[in-house]
This record gives structure tokens, C-alpha cells and sequence, in this order.
């Protein structure tokens, strides 16, 4: 499968943002969902929202709803994750993990991941 | 804390047979294909199994999955020593209308 291919690490102070970004292969006109998965260290994976790239159809987990935001840009078939009014809580490895069906986010599974970017929140 | 429910561990010596359970509820399981997936620590997820029983192309034979009401199974034919991992069930949720993954169970070959 394709694989995703996400930006760099990063470190935040507790209260700010952090955007993380995958890139996804298979052109600008992709109607595959993105969705993104964090994983805190030691722990399971929690699914955070998902995307569908070109037509922009968002839903959130209601945990994360009103601090986080997907967007996407289809010139560059890249999606983007932003996480507002972080703490010490978020600090996880957050993936991108593309969706198996097309144009869908409910009832859909996750064939391709990014290979993680890990978001240390620290003062 | 989770909607699905996995055992933390499961083991087995090599060839032998391991199940890994996934119980959940009607929202969820009860409502949804189950899907899972395979972690080897510090690397992404794999998928494994998708819509209960189906194997992507690429995943060996002997991982199949199945479902009944609102619990789901993993079973592993023929251990192999590479098969030691972390697996995580997963599946739509409809009362909180998102993604929900099981609690993960860490599968170790003696």
C-alpha cells in the first residue's frame, strides 16, 4: 500500500497549538479519508477526526471537538492536523492513516499509515 | 478508558494456535464491521483484518477474524516468532459517532 508521509517531530509549551502534516499519494483529485490517530506513550490508539480530502467533509471525535482542526490542500494532496490548547496530555506519536474506501468516514478502515510524529508538550 | 475490551496478553509456543478476544456493545460491534490491526512497538499500525473476516492482500494465512453479536475474535494459526506484537481491534462506534479502538492485547511467542 502507499505509504503517507507526515512532518517532523515537534515540542510545544502547554496552552499552544501544534500542526502536523501528511502528505498523501494518488494525485489532487483523492477522495480517500484521512484520519488521524494518536498514540500516548505506553498506551492504545485513540482516533482523533478524519477528512475527506478533496471535498473537505470533516467529523470529529467529540473528545477533541473545538481544539482540533483537519484541513487539506488539495493542490498538494496534503492534510493537516491542528491541535489548540495543548497540555501536558497530548504529548503522543499523532498518525495520519488513510482510509480503505473511497468517500467515506463511517464504516471505513485504515489500509496505509504515515510513520508517526511525536508531540512532546513540555515547559 | 475504552469501548472494546481485549485481554492485555496472550502467548503461545510457536505453531500453536492463539485467540485474541474484542468484546463490545450494540453501538459498536453490534453494529459495525471490526477491523484489526497489528503494531510492533515504535512503528505504525498494520491493518490485519477488515469487515470481520476479510485479509488485505499480503496477510499471511493464518490470521483470520471473525464476529458474533457484540464480541469479535482474532485467531493466529501456527504461531510464529515473528508474530510477537501488539493487536488492536477497532470498529464504528454510533452513540459516540467516531472510531473506536479496542484496548490492545500483547501477543508474546515462549
Amino acid at each position: 500500500q502507499a505509504q503517507l508521509g507526515q512532518s517532523g517531530a515537534e515540542v510545544k509549551k502547554p496552552g499552544s497549538s501544534v500542526r502536523v502534516s501528511c502528505t498523501v499519494p494518488g494525485g489532487t483529485g483523492n477522495t480517500h479519508l484521512i484520519s488521524w490517530v494518536r498514540q500516548a506513550p505506553g498506551r492504545g490508539l485513540e482516533w482523533l477526526g478524519g477528512i475527506i480530502l478533496v471535498f473537505r467533509n470533516t467529523k470529529y471525535a467529540k473528545k477533541f471537538q473545538g481544539r482540533l482542526t483537519l484541513t487539506a490542500d488539495t493542490s498538494t494532496a496534503t492534510a493537516h492536523m491542528e491541535l489548540s490548547s495543548l497540555t501536558f496530555d497530548d504529548t503522543a506519536v499523532y498518525y495520519c492513516a488513510r482510509g480503505a474506501v473511497l468517500n467515506a468516514i463511517v464504516g471505513n478502515w485504515y489500509d496505509s499509515w504515515g510513520q508517526g510524529t511525536q508531540v512532546i508538550v513540555s515547559s | 478508558q475504552s469501548l472494546l475490551t481485549q485481554p492485555p496478553s496472550a502467548s503461545g509456543t510457536p505453531g500453536q494456535r492463539v485467540t485474541i478476544s474484542c468484546s463490545g456493545s450494540n453501538s459498536n460491534i453490534g453494529s459495525n464491521t471490526v477491523h484489526w490491526y497489528r503494531q510492533v512497538p515504535g512503528t505504525a499500525p498494520q491493518l490485519l483484518i477488515h469487515s470481520n473476516t476479510q485479509r488485505p492482500s499480503g496477510v499471511p494465512g493464518r490470521f483470520s477474524g471473525s464476529r458474533s453479536d457484540t464480541s469479535a475474535s482474532l485467531a493466529i494459526t501456527g504461531l510464529q516468532s515473528e508474530d510477537e506484537a501488539d493487536y488492536f481491534c477497532a470498529t464504528w462506534d454510533d452513540i459516540l459517532d467516531c472510531y473506536v479502538f479496542g484496548t490492545g492485547t500483547k501477543v508474546t511467542v515462549l
